[in-house]
């Protein structure tokens, strides 16, 4: 069964730094790898999504990559701002649903 | 892509009461999901439904507490009956949309439905 672990549990930056979220992934066998945003209370807004084949994918400040060999991805986030504080969920997609992570909380101080 | 709404957006109930979850989609879709997601927890797939055939359940949820009804390609159900505290969640209905290419499906949520148990 697909486990997805994400590092780390709880982040605080000051505005404007940048930052990496890490996601981990134990079957390699994935079609693709979803990163989503999540605001307290609400449900999912899709951010990215990395096919297998390719090594990352843009969006805006958004900057998400994955290795899949070493079952691994990562979210960049550019010039981090106090709006883009939520919970980020990362999601293998197996051929069947999604599997997700317990999610970064991330807080952006102004 | 997929727009999803969902009935009600929160409740608060009493034990050994039942809830019914609408999902709606603004597209046919064949594949239904619906996730659960504890307080401080991720999403936790329940069950997939198809249209015209029985829902698909994981390890860990029965037909008995979460029915779930697919009547058309566009409209699914879910109810949580004879709830206790522990059912207390946000509710997600999820569909998928093809890429179109080797990335194979897209997930799209729904916004929830926040389930307190009293």
């Amino acid at each position: 069964k697909q486990e997805v672990t994400q590092i780390p549990a709880a982040l605080s930056v000051p505005e404007g730094e940048n930052l990496v979220l890490n996601c981990s992934f134990t079957d390699s066998a994935i079609y693709n790898l979803q990163w989503f945003r999540q605001d307290p209370g609400k449900g999912l807004t899709s951010l990215l999504l990395i096919q297998s084949s390719q090594r990352e994918q843009t969006s805006g400040r958004l900057n998400a990559s994955l290795d899949k060999s070493s079952g691994r991805s990562t979210l960049y986030i550019a010039a981090s701002q106090p709006g883009d504080s939520a919970t980020y969920l990362c999601a293998a997609y197996s051929g069947y649903a999604l599997n997700f992570g317990k999610g970064t909380s991330l807080l952006v101080t102004p | 892509s997929a727009v999803i709404s969902q009935k009600p957006s929160r409740d608060i109930c009493q034990r050994g009461t039942s809830l019914t979850i609408q999902c709606q989609v603004d597209s046919q879709v064949t594949m239904m999901f619906w996730y659960r997601q504890q307080p401080g927890q991720s999403l936790t797939l329940i069950a997939t439904a198809n249209q015209g055939s029985e829902a698909t359940y994981e390890s860990g949820f029965v037909i008995d507490k979460f029915p779930i009804s697919r009547p058309n390609l566009t409209f699914s159900t879910l109810t949580v009956s004879n709830m206790s505290p522990e059912d207390s969640s946000i509710y997600l209905c999820s569909v998928q949309g093809w890429t179109g290419g080797a990335a194979g499906y897209e997930q799209y949520f729904g916004p929830g439905t926040r389930l307190t148990v009293t």
